[in-house]
């Protein structure tokens, strides 16, 4: 069965520093979504993304973070200047036909600001 | 705007006991209302969801969900709890228009099965 995969499955930086979380989508989905969990918390939307494009976003997807679909099969999310805030789980989903539609889940990155 | 909210941060039942995870939710539009789990160290995996069909949803591992459009509820049970059913709950509702996907999360219920 197709599953989202998402690498790295932990990542540690120091305050300041860029990061870039890197998903694939299952193959023929056209909608992307990263969401994030803070330890103990729920799960927070972050952005969504279709046809090379942002469809929505939060509050919390400030300046500092971007999307990108690269080459077509991966979705990336940077983070420019990471804050100890931004200590979070990182989840990426995608689904084929947005809203309404289940959204499949990978298992997340784990990032650490220290 | 769209928002649902689960009443319990945890609950404990017995194994063999009727399990019910409460969700309410609250939207201008109709609803797509979803249950998925998160087993420890893990992503989310869907249980189920309403999508204006039938009111009664059945999803996977024996649970079940009713959509109650008068009391704006959509809670989660399954007749006897297993072990394996300790995990996370997060009831969850989207929209249907362009712009308008994502999934909105309710806090979460860690659901202890005490055998």
């Amino acid at each position: 069965e197709p599953e989202v995969t998402q690498t790295p499955s932990h990542q540690v930086t120091q305050m300041g520093q860029e990061v870039i979380l890197r998903c694939v989508p299952i193959s023929n989905h056209l909608y992307f979504y990263w969401y994030r969990q803070i330890l103990g918390q729920k799960v927070e939307f972050l952005v969504s993304f279709y046809n090379n494009e942002i469809s929505e976003k939060s509050e919390i997807f400030d300046d500092q973070f971007s999307v990108e679909r690269p080459d077509g099969s991966n979705f990336t999310l940077k983070i420019r200047s990471t804050k100890l805030e931004d200590s979070a789980m990182y989840f990426c989903a995608s689904n084929i036909r947005g809203g309404g539609e289940t959204q499949y889940f990978g298992p997340g990155t784990r990032l650490l600001v220290l | 705007a769209q928002s649902v909210t689960q009443l319990g941060s945890h609950v404990s039942v017995s194994e063999g006991a009727l399990v019910l995870l409460r969700c309410n939710y609250s939207s201008s539009v109709p609803p797509y209302l979803f249950w998925y789990v998160q087993y420890p160290n893990q992503g989310l995996q869907l249980l189920l969801k309403y999508t204006s069909a039938a009111t009664l949803v059945k999803g996977i591992n024996g649970f079940e969900a009713e959509f109650k459009k008068s009391e704006t509820s959509f809670h989660l049970t399954k007749p006897s709890a297993h072990m394996s059913d300790a995990a996370e709950y997060f009831c969850a509702v989207s929209g249907l228009d362009f712009g308008n996907e994502k999934l909105t999360f309710g806090t979460g219920t860690r659901l202890t099965i005490i055998p």
